[in-house]
C-alpha cells in the first residue's frame, strides 16, 4: 500500500523566483491538504484540495496557489518567493474533506536564498 | 484564532520511564490525533481519537480525548530509546464551523531518551 509520496526531497530557489512541488495521496484517497512547517513549529495549514476544487485555505497569501488532478495527485505553488517561505511543505492525504486522519508524506524542504 | 497549548515543549528522561504530555485549548474540537517526527521527515500518525471520552491504546502509547473537547493527553510508557522525536498533538475542528478539515497542530514536545 503506497503511502504519500512528494517530489522534490530538497529545493533551493531564489528570492522572487516561482516553484512547485508535487504530491501524489495515499492509495484510497481523494483529499489533498497542503501545510507549511517552519523549523522549531508545528505544521501549519495552507489549503485542501477535494474534486479538483480548493475547498479551505489558511492564512496565506495568493502567492500560494495549487491544484488537483483526476487521479487525485496535487500541486502546490508559490510565486515571488521571499526569503520566509523557506520551510518544510507537507502534503497530507485523506478520504473526504471531513476525513479525520490525516496521513503525511516526507515533505519537500525549500530554501529561499 | 483557534490554539493549542502543547505541553511540556521539551522533555529529557531515563529509559524505561513512562512519559506523559497533554495538548489544551479554549476551543472545541471533533477529532485528536497524536503524530510523531523524525527529524526531516513528515509526521507519522500515532493515535486517533473521536469521541469525547474515548481513550485509546497502541502498543505502549495510550492518549485521551478530553470530556471537553478542549484537551488531551498521550502516555508512553517504558521509554526505549527509539521514541526520541518531537510529538505533536493536532485537532480538526468541529462540523459546521466552516473548518473541518483544516488540522490544527500544537507546538511539539521533544523527547529525548537516556540509555
Amino acid at each position: 500500500d503506497a503511502g504519500v509520496t512528494q517530489s522534490p526531497t530538497h529545493l533551493i530557489k531564489t528570492r522572487g523566483q516561482q516553484v512547485t512541488l508535487r504530491c501524489s495521496p495515499k492509495s484510497g484517497h481523494d483529499t489533498v491538504s497542503w501545510y507549511q512547517q517552519a523549523l522549531g513549529q508545528g505544521p501549519q495549514f495552507i489549503f485542501q484540495y477535494y474534486e479538483e476544487e480548493e475547498r479551505q485555505r489558511g492564512n496565506f497569501p495568493d502567492r500560494f496557489s495549487g491544484h488537483q488532478f483526476p487521479n487525485y495527485s496535487s500541486e502546490l505553488n508559490v510565486n515571488a518567493l521571499l526569503l520566509g517561505d523557506s520551510a518544510l511543505y507537507l502534503c497530507a492525504s485523506s478520504f473526504g474533506t471531513g476525513g479525520r486522519e490525516q496521513y503525511f508524506g516526507p515533505g519537500t524542504r525549500l530554501t529561499v536564498t | 484564532g483557534q490554539q493549542l497549548n502543547q505541553s511540556p515543549q521539551s522533555m529529557f528522561i531515563q529509559e524505561g520511564e513512562d512519559v506523559s504530555m497533554n495538548c489544551t485549548s479554549s476551543s472545541i474540537f471533533n477529532t485528536w490525533l497524536w503524530y510523531k517526527q523524525d527529524p526531516g521527515e513528515g509526521p507519522v500518525l500515532l493515535i486517533a481519537l473521536y469521541k469525547a471520552g474515548e481513550l485509546t491504546s497502541n502498543g505502549r502509547l495510550t492518549a485521551q480525548f478530553g470530556i471537553t473537547r478542549k484537551d488531551s493527553f498521550l502516555n508512553i510508557s517504558a521509554s526505549i530509546p527509539s521514541d526520541v522525536g518531537i510529538y505533536f498533538c493536532a485537532a480538526l475542528p468541529m462540523a459546521g464551523s466552516g473548518n473541518t478539515g483544516k488540522l490544527i497542530f500544537g507546538q511539539g514536545t521533544t523527547l529525548q531518551v537516556k540509555p
